[in-house]
């Protein structure tokens, strides 16, 4: 099946600088690549996401980039502010009329004032 | 409009109980899932129905079953709860066949002691 490794686990800012977080996939199958933000104690909701036929997509301050022949694609967050503070999921999935999410691990992202 | 909603929000259990966790959602969308959240772990798929009438084992299975109620419910039984079980669950639903994400309830925490 699908594995997805997400770096790093932790990550701190300082508020108004950009951030980074990482993500692999093990299924050259997979063509579906959302980004989940969850805040503590809250539900996951989707903040962008991307499909194997984009390399790049941009929604105001957030992108995502994705690799296909690497396998792996990236949330990139610019200009950061406190309330971009959270833990970030990436996932994985095949098209296809249910499409199971493979999740990575998770980053909990710190931007200190 | 209420999305994904779940039942109950928090549960304790002693080992070997059972219970059944709810989950509703009237976007009238045709997939659903169980999730379960372990920290540092990420999100991973226990179970899901890509339509009414359908359900199908995912990652983490083992000790779990689920009902497809009819296409607005699906449910989530443990038989004989144990403290490995002990984990906040998602409910989450979709439709893939005109391009909406996974939307997610609010999480049931469940304890097992």
């Amino acid at each position: 099946g699908e594995n997805v490794e997400q770096h790093p686990s932790t990550l701190s800012v300082q508020e108004g600088d950009s951030a980074v977080i990482k993500c692999t996939y093990s299924d050259s199958a997979s063509n579906y690549f959302p980004w989940y933000k969850q805040e503590l104690g809250k539900r996951p909701q989707l903040i962008i996401d991307i499909r194997s036929n984009v390399g790049e997509k941009k929604d105001q301050r957030i992108a995502v980039t994705l690799n296909k022949t690497a396998k792996h694609f990236s949330l990139h967050i610019t200009e950061t502010q406190p309330e971009d503070s959270a833990v970030y999921f990436c996932a994985a999935s095949k098209m296809g009329s249910a499409r199971q999410l493979t999740f990575g691990s998770g980053t909990q992202l710190t931007v200190l004032p | 409009n209420a999305g994904v909603t779940q039942t109950p929000k928090f549960q304790v259990l002693k080992t070997g109980q059972s219970m059944t966790l709810q989950c509703a959602q009237d976007m009238n969308h045709n997939s659903m899932y169980w999730y379960r959240q372990d920290p540092g772990m990420g999100l991973r798929l226990i179970y899901y129905s890509a339509s009414e009438g359908t359900t199908d084992k995912g990652e983490v299975p083992n000790g779990y079953n689920v009902s497809r109620l009819n296409k607005r419910e699906f449910s989530l039984r443990l038989e004989s709860a144990a403290p490995s079980q002990t984990s906040v669950y998602f409910c989450a639903s979709s439709d893939y066949s005109i391009g909406t994400e996974a939307f997610f309830g609010q999480g049931t925490r469940l304890t097992v002691v």
